[in-house]
């Protein structure tokens, strides 16, 4: 199956600061890439879907001037939180869908956010 | 966005088949089933995709019946490793439409 890598897995920050999260295609151009957070022992909640070359679309609840997206590129979408604080640490998954890839949306392996 | 139904939880053995069946009474004609893995502090992991009837690959089979408002993944002979969760989602990836989770079934495969 296609591969979606993200960078870094696990990341500390501290309170205040904006840390940047990577999300991958390594063998398919992505068309579409979703975000999601996930905490301890529940599902994952999508946060936007951003479209290459296009503004991401936020769901609802979801501060797009705190996370920002972009998607410059077929093969990397950026996750940025500006302005950390604790209640932002949790798990941040992406996922990402292409022509190569079909039905299938595949997804990263995940990325650890702890702030201080 | 068709909205999907497990059951929470599932205990099984070690060496049996497992049978975790999903309800989307409200599938769209182009969507697609697709069933994902996750293990803790990981990304879901694809197992297996289907549109219709039966399709199987090397670790699951997916049954899914003519009216396609279910869909059913078969795990054969579950071993320790396979205790994770388990999520059905449902859309059309061709499309690129967006897709929700629900809140999965954790299977426990016992020794």
């Amino acid at each position: 199956g296609a591969v979606v890598s993200q960078h870094p897995s696990r990341v500390i920050c501290k309170s205040g600061t904006s840390v940047k999260i990577e999300c991958r295609s390594l063998d398919f151009q992505a068309t579409t890439m979703f975000w999601y957070r996930q905490f301890p022992k529940q599902s994952l909640m999508l946060m936007a879907t951003s479209n290459e070359g296009s503004k991401a679309t936020y769901e609802q609840g979801v501060e797009k001037d705190k996370f920002l997206i972009n998607h410059a590129s077929l093969t990397l979408s950026t996750l940025t939180v500006t302005s950390a604080h604790p209640e932002d640490s949790s798990f941040y998954i992406c996922s990402a869908a292409g022509t190569v890839s079909g039905n299938t949306i595949y997804f990263g392996e995940g990325s650890w956010l702890t702030v201080v | 966005l068709a909205k999907t139904t497990q059951p929470i939880s599932m205990d099984s053995y070690e060496g049996q088949e497992v049978n975790i069946t999903c309800s989307h009474n409200n599938i769209a004609t182009n969507d697609y089933i697709t069933w994902y893995q996750q293990f803790p502090s990981q990304g879901p992991r694809f197992i297996i995709q289907g549109y219709k009837t039966k399709v199987t690959n090397e670790v699951a089979s997916l049954f899914i019946p003519a009216d396609r408002k279910s869909s059913t993944l078969s795990l054969p002979r579950v071993s320790l490793s396979d205790t994770a969760v388990y999520y059905c989602l449902v859309g059309s990836g061709g499309g690129y439409q967006k897709v929700t989770f629900g809140i999965g079934t954790k299977l426990q495969v016992i020794p």
